[in-house]
């Protein structure tokens, strides 16, 4: 069972940076390329970011372009979120996904449950 | 980057009932990118369909994806009380992924 777990989020002021991590596990992690996206409570669903599953590729979303850097670790699962110059509107949860295809189809397929980031003064 | 606008905003329906969710693009799409979610309260969302009208294993064939171009519909043929949930489109196009701002199917 494909098993993702989001984990470094905190609360960080504005100006701040923070790195975000997603353990992936129960799939063969450099096989698949991933995502980051973020949800204010209670609000809808925003892409951030997107890596090839060899990292060689990456995409971001427009609000976050030139603050935010996705890589991954493949030899420890793992995926990051390096964030910097947070502002109150970068506040929400932050889930990452798997895509659904080893050939890469552009589809979120399984999700993690999330982390918390709230910037605040 | 492409708008996903969903209508409409919340559907109130009954068990039993036919649910169609519409999705439409402020340009033509390509189908193999057009997805939709559904997500619950508390937890992440999950994929009902991709490329416009797949179901990965496990999701019920109720749920039902069709349409091209511009206009997209989620269809859910019968609801089931645990249907009742929030659902996204969200679409591919050059480099950049966006998502409709979402439907809340409630119960009646």
């Amino acid at each position: 069972e494909v098993h993702l777990v989001e984990s470094g989020g905190v609360v960080v002021q504005p100006g701040g940076s923070l790195r975000l991590s997603c353990a992936g596990s129960g799939f063969t992690f450099d096989d698949y390329a991933m995502y980051w996206v973020r949800q204010v409570p209670g609000k809808g669903l925003e892409w951030l970011s997107y890596i090839t599953w060899d990292g060689s590729t990456t995409f971001y979303g427009d609000s976050v372009k030139g603050r935010f850097t996705v890589s991954r670790d493949n030899s420890k699962n793992s995926l990051y979120l390096q964030m910097h110059s947070l502002r109150l509107e970068d506040t929400g949860l932050y889930y990452c996904a798997k895509d659904i295809s080893v050939d890469t189809a552009m589809v979120l397929d399984s999700w993690g449950q999330g982390t918390l980031v709230t910037v605040s003064s | 980057e492409i708008v996903l606008t969903q209508s409409p905003g919340t559907l109130s329906l009954s068990p039993g009932e036919r649910a169609t969710l519409s999705c439409r693009a402020s340009q033509t799409i390509h189908s193999s990118y057009l997805a939709w979610f559904q997500q619950k309260p508390g937890q992440p969302p999950r994929l009902l369909i991709y490329a416009a009208s797949s179901r990965p294993t496990g999701i019920p064939d109720r749920f039902s994806g069709s349409g091209s171009g511009t206009d997209f519909t989620l269809t859910i043929s019968r609801l089931e009380s645990e249907d009742f949930a929030v659902y996204y489109c969200q679409q591919y196009h050059n480099f950049s992924i966006t998502f409709g701002q979402g439907t809340r199917l409630d119960i009646k």
